[in-house]
């Protein structure tokens, strides 16, 4: 089946750093989407993005589909980004199912 | 709106018991899924529906029984719990069949003991 590779798996942050995420599909994906699962479970999807780039206040992302990968940038991190970011993608031809990565668990600290 | 609600938010069952986790939107979204967390593992799907009365299984089906009646309820069913189905279970709802932007309710944490 399809891989969903994300790094870094664990990142530190300074309050005010920037930060870069990256997802790889071992796949050709499509409606692929960025969520973030704050400390006390809840998950909130941040994108919607099968391609190009969108911004969202200090997030934004880039999917270029024909290079299987996606980036989230955080710019101004604060302690209230703190949490697990998960990529999400559908194979081509691969029915009505999204298929998750791991997750890079961010923690922001002052 | 509510959005996407779930019921119970934590569950304790023993070993062979039987149980029903809600599900429920009232966003009128044709596409529900019910997804497993395990710690390490990321999300897995169990089951989607594409609409009423249309289910299929995702990644992890076995030990689980779905249903759609209606737009609006999605309930996943354990005949016989196991500790193995010990997790954090979500359930996700999109506006179109053909998989657009996931909402997910707050979450059912279950422990089989």
């Amino acid at each position: 089946g399809i891989q969903v590779e994300q790094s870094p798996p664990d990142l530190i942050l300074q309050e005010g750093a920037n930060s870069t995420l990256r997802c790889n599909f071992s796949d050709s994906v499509n409606n692929l989407q960025w969520f973030h699962q704050n400390p006390w479970g809840q998950l909130i999807n941040l994108f919607y993005i099968p391609s190009g780039t969108k911004q969202n206040g200090r997030l934004s992302a880039t999917t270029v589909a024909t290079e299987r990968y996606s980036l989230l940038y955080i710019s101004s991190s604060q302690t209230t980004d703190s949490g697990v970011y998960f990529c999400a993608g559908r194979v081509t031809g691969g029915g009505n199912k999204l298929t998750f990565g791991t997750g890079t668990q961010l923690k922001v600290e002052l | 709106n509510a959005g996407v609600t779930q019921t119970p938010k934590f569950q304790v069952l023993k070993t062979g018991q039987s149980m029903t986790l809600q599900c429920a939107q009232d966003m009128n979204h044709e596409y529900m899924s019910w997804y497993r967390q395990d710690p390490g593992m990321g999300l897995r799907l169990i089951h989607y529906s594409v609409g009423a009365g249309i289910t299929d299984q995702g990644e992890v089906p076995n030990g689980y029984n779905v249903s759609r009646s209606t737009t609006e309820d999605f309930p996943l069913r354990l005949l016989s719990a196991a500790p193995s189905q010990t997790s954090v279970y979500f359930c996700a709802s999109s506006h179109t069949r053909l998989l657009g932007e996931q909402y997910f309710g707050p979450g059912t944490r279950l422990t089989v003991t």
